[in-house]
């Protein structure tokens, strides 16, 4: 069975700050890993993956995640946060032989001017 | 390249009424298809999948259920809603397991 646990349901930040937004995961096996992104009353929108290979993934909007094996985490963090950058965002987990993701519950992030 | 379609974007209907949501995609063959809710102040709940026509998984019994008719379209349906069915309901597709989820503009649905 896989879980994602993420850390904080809402995050506020200054514009300019770091955002850094916590996601833990639990598997049996190697997982893939992913980070979305949704605006209100939109879709969710894929911000980046990891999947095998360079464990530093850089994503769109300038986010980026590094996955840590020993720490079954996947972090996701951008160094300077901007207005647009308010949204909610999800960390799923999926198993390489299974059909479906496992989300996280959420951060909110709010950005103060 | 694919795209997907889902509506209507927003629907408000009474308690008792039957519900249908749509969802097409285009430009890809043999999908994985699901259907998650979002409810107020929760998180995506996955409510069915499917890996083939015909072929419906369901994560929680519920008054909801789901069709997949064609290849690349799939249904979320009602005989009667309840006021708990309100949420924003996502409609959602894979084909490689590396890609994740591509997701729909989403539904929300409010009942009356």
């Amino acid at each position: 069975a896989q879980s994602v646990t993420q850390l904080g349901s809402h995050v506020s930040v200054s514009e300019g700050a770091l955002v850094l937004l916590r996601c833990n995961y639990s598997s049996s096996v190697p997982p893939y890993l992913f980070w979305y992104v949704q605006y209100p009353n939109q879709g969710l929108q894929l911000l980046l993956k990891y999947t095998t290979g360079a464990t530093l993934v850089k994503g769109i909007n300038g986010f980026e995640a590094e996955f840590k094996k020993s720490e079954t985490s996947f972090h996701l963090t951008k160094p300077s946060a901007h207005m647009s950058d308010a949204a909610e965002y999800f960390c799923a987990v999926r198993i390489s032989n299974d059909y479906k993701l496992s989300f996280g519950a959420g951060t909110t992030v709010t950005v103060r001017a | 390249s694919q795209t997907i379609h889902q509506w209507p974007a927003t629907l408000v209907q009474p308690v008792g009424s039957p519900l249908s949501l749509e969802c097409t995609v285009e430009g890809t063959s043999n999908p994985n298809l699901y259907w998650y809710r979002q409810a107020a102040g929760r998180g995506l709940q996955l409510l069915f999948y499917s890996v083939g026509i015909g072929q419906i998984s369901s994560e929680v019994p519920q008054n909801l259920s789901a069709s997949r008719p064609q290849d690349r379209q799939f249904i979320l349906s009602s005989k009667k809603l309840l006021l708990s069915d309100s949420g924003f309901y996502l409609c959602a597709w894979s084909v490689a397991v590396v890609d994740g989820y591509t997701f729909g503009s989403g539904t929300r649905l409010t009942v009356v």
